[in-house]
């Protein structure tokens, strides 16, 4: 069965420090994967989708970047965080049309 | 912009009643829905998903659509504690456009 694993789940993070947030799929290949940010009151917003190794399609202009080196690992980064950047990052792949979800990561900036 | 509403809540019921929620969305284009649950602190679990239009019944779940209304709604029969929780309604875009959510409390 396909499985979907972040880390870390939660970190506290200094503004203007970096960020490195890790996503891997088990038991697929070439998987639709996608990063969502869920800030406090507000819904799941989309950052990125990928559609296969080195394919990153960015949907909110912003500090953050993503990237896919290797098939079924997912990666979100940033160079200097804001604090508007805090909130529980989701990533997910798409089975079809159903999205399932990693544990997710909750990141607090100070 | 791809929109796609809920009542933010909270909607409290008594265990053992049933649970209404309700959805709309923007795109008329829209083919697929979707209902996830998700528990304080934890990420979203798919509950169920329609496509056609009228009802789709899983165990104490029923999921009701109305493309002409631009239209879906979560029904969850005999209510239970352990369904509190925030429920949340998407719509497939080429990924999927999620609306911010009920919060349903349960009660004993």
């Amino acid at each position: 069965s396909q499985t979907i694993h972040q880390w870390p789940a939660t970190l506290v993070q200094p503004v203007g420090s970096p960020l490195s947030l890790e996503c891997t799929v088990e038991g697929t290949s070439n998987p639709n994967l996608y990063w969502y940010r869920q800030a406090a009151g507000r819904g799941l917003q989309l950052l990125f989708y990928s559609v296969g190794i080195g394919q990153i399609s960015s949907e909110v202009p912003q500090n953050l970047s993503a990237s896919r080196p290797q098939d079924r690992q997912f990666i979100l980064s940033s160079k200097k965080l804001l604090l508007s950047d805090s909130g529980f990052y989701l990533c997910a792949w798409r089975r079809v049309g159903e999205l399932f979800f990693g544990e997710g990561s909750r990141l607090t900036v100070l | 912009q791809k929109e796609v509403e809920q009542n933010s809540g909270p909607l409290s019921v008594p265990e053992g009643a049933i649970a209404s929620l309700n959805c709309t969305y923007s795109d008329r284009g829209s083919q697929s829905f979707f209902w996830y649950r998700q528990y304080s602190g934890k990420s979203p679990e798919l509950i169920m998903f329609i496509y056609s239009n009228g009802d789709k019944e899983d165990g104490r779940f029923t999921a009701q659509l109305n493309k002409a209304s631009q239209y879906v709604s979560l029904l969850i029969r005999d209510s239970q504690p352990s369904d509190s929780a925030t429920y949340l309604c998407a719509v497939t875009g080429y990924a999927l456009n999620f609306g911010k959510g009920t919060s349903l409390l349960v009660t004993p």
